[in-house]
């Protein structure tokens, strides 16, 4: 049971590059979402899927899309990397019962530099 | 205004002591509450969640929530060097589903 992973761990682009983050999950988890972390701000939601073939925007979408493939995997892509988008981006995923009690579980985690 | 806010400290402490991490949120219809550890470099663990007023006791670790006034607290008795880490305070708005709004985060020092 591997939970939560993310692949690249690390990753440097250029300006105008375009890239997708991958994400799985090996828990039946229906709810999957990606955030992002920077210094100072908190982890701060990019987009989330509530489950197969539905996704939704969080707090700070723009520049970003994602694609929910299967019930297991969530990507993330980016089609025209900026600078800004330096971060470190995290998958979480939870299974979700509508009591609000649901633990996010997250992945570890993949750093982005773009120059 | 933050609709989750902590002081980012760092909150130093000594070994033994008990650390006390505050965290306030805006939106008095928010019903769940989590404590999420995260230690440098490494991805947000889940501590402990509270979902009514009052206490939750896990081992060392105490959640207190006060509704009323819109608090939510962490005590760490016992405070080891282990401890050490950013403290991530979670809310779970009401007029969302599955969505957690994070605070900042308060790095915790546990010094011998």
């Amino acid at each position: 049971n591997a939970g939560v992973t993310q692949t690249p761990k690390f990753q440097v682009l250029k300006t105008g590059q375009s890239m997708t983050l991958q994400c799985a999950q090996d828990m039946n988890h229906n709810s999957m979402y990606w955030y992002r972390q920077d210094p100072g701000m908190g982890l701060r939601l990019i987009y989330y899927s509530a489950s197969e073939g539905t996704t939704d925007k969080g707090e700070v979408p723009n520049g970003y899309n994602v694609s929910r493939l299967n019930k297991r995997e969530f990507s993330l892509r980016l089609e025209s990397a900026a600078p800004s988008q330096t971060s470190v981006y995290f998958c979480a995923s939870s299974f979700s019962t509508g009591q609000g009690t649901e633990t996010q579980y997250f992945g570890p985690g993949t750093r982005l530099l773009v120059l | 205004q933050k609709e989750v806010e902590q002081n980012s400290g760092p909150l130093s402490v000594p070994e033994g002591a008990i650390a006390s991490l505050n965290c306030t949120y805006s939106d008095r219809v928010s019903q769940s509450f989590f404590w999420y550890r995260q230690y440098s470099g490494k991805s947000p663990e889940l501590i402990m969640s509270i979902y009514s007023n009052g206490d939750k006791e896990d081992g060392r670790f105490t959640a207190q929530l006060n509704k009323a006034s819109q608090y939510v607290s962490l005590l760490i008795r016992d405070s080891q060097p282990s401890d050490s880490a950013t403290y991530l305070c979670a809310v779970k708005l009401a007029r969302n589903t599955d969505k957690l709004i994070f605070g900042t985060g308060t790095r915790l020092q546990v010094f011998p």
